[in-house]
């Protein structure tokens, strides 16, 4: 079955640092990967949709130069939160689509804790 | 009027009972849904989806869709306690399309 790999599961760091996240689709191509974020006892919500070889769209409130997305290949996104504050702590989950298949396959989440 | 509403729960059943979870959408165009459970501090896990008006049963777990009313439905047969967790709906309006996700109900099933 398709497998979406994310790395890290977790991540404490400093306020105003950057994180870096990485989704790998393993054995399928995804042109098109979506970033989540879930807040505690919140349902996920949309940041933005990833698209290989193209720039991301980004959901209206989210600040696309503050949540960097590349997707330079067909197996992998990165999500980088650049100057991270406390506020950004969060459940960050990539999600991939197959062609041809219905139904979306998450990655594992990324639990990011600013201190 | 939320995109996609459910119930928050908790919703409570003894083990073996059935478990009915309900959704309701607000976009006619929609046209895949899909059900997610969602254990606490993990990623959503597909149990199954459906497209077509009617049932769909796979195992323990049955979805119902009705498009008229604009409504799906959950439901888990002989629950056990391990299906304790949030269940997710999600609705997209094309088959490329992104998901949109109701704030999950919580199940309880208790021994």
């Amino acid at each position: 079955g398709a497998v979406v790999s994310q790395h890290p599961s977790w991540v404490i760091c400093k306020s105003g640092t950057s994180v870096k996240i990485e989704c790998r689709s393993l054995d399928f191509q995804a042109t098109t990967m979506f970033w989540y974020r879930q807040f505690p006892k919140q349902s996920l919500m949309l940041m933005a949709t990833s698209n290989e070889g193209s720039k991301a769209t980004y959901e209206q409130g989210v600040e696309k130069d503050k949540f960097l997305i590349n997707h330079a290949s067909l197996t992998l996104s990165t999500l980088t939160v650049t100057s991270a504050h406390p506020e950004d702590s969060s459940f960050y989950i990539c999600s991939a689509l197959r062609q041809g298949v219905l139904g979306y396959t998450f990655g594992s989440g990324t639990r990011l804790t600013v201190v | 009027q939320k995109e996609v509403e459910q119930n928050s729960g908790p919703l409570s059943v003894p083990e073996g009972a059935i478990a009915s979870l309900n959704c309701t959408y607000s976009d006619r165009g929609s046209q895949s849904f899909f059900w997610y459970r969602q254990y606490s501090g993990k990623s959503p896990e597909l149990i199954m989806f459906i497209y077509s008006n009617g049932d769909k049963e796979d195992g323990r777990f049955t979805a119902q869709l009705n498009k008229a009313s604009q409504y799906v439905s959950l439901l888990i047969r002989d629950s056990q306690p391990s299906d304790s967790a949030t269940y997710l709906c999600a609705v997209n309006k094309g088959s490329q399309g992104n998901l949109i996700f109701g704030k999950g109900t919580k199940l309880s099933v208790k021994p």
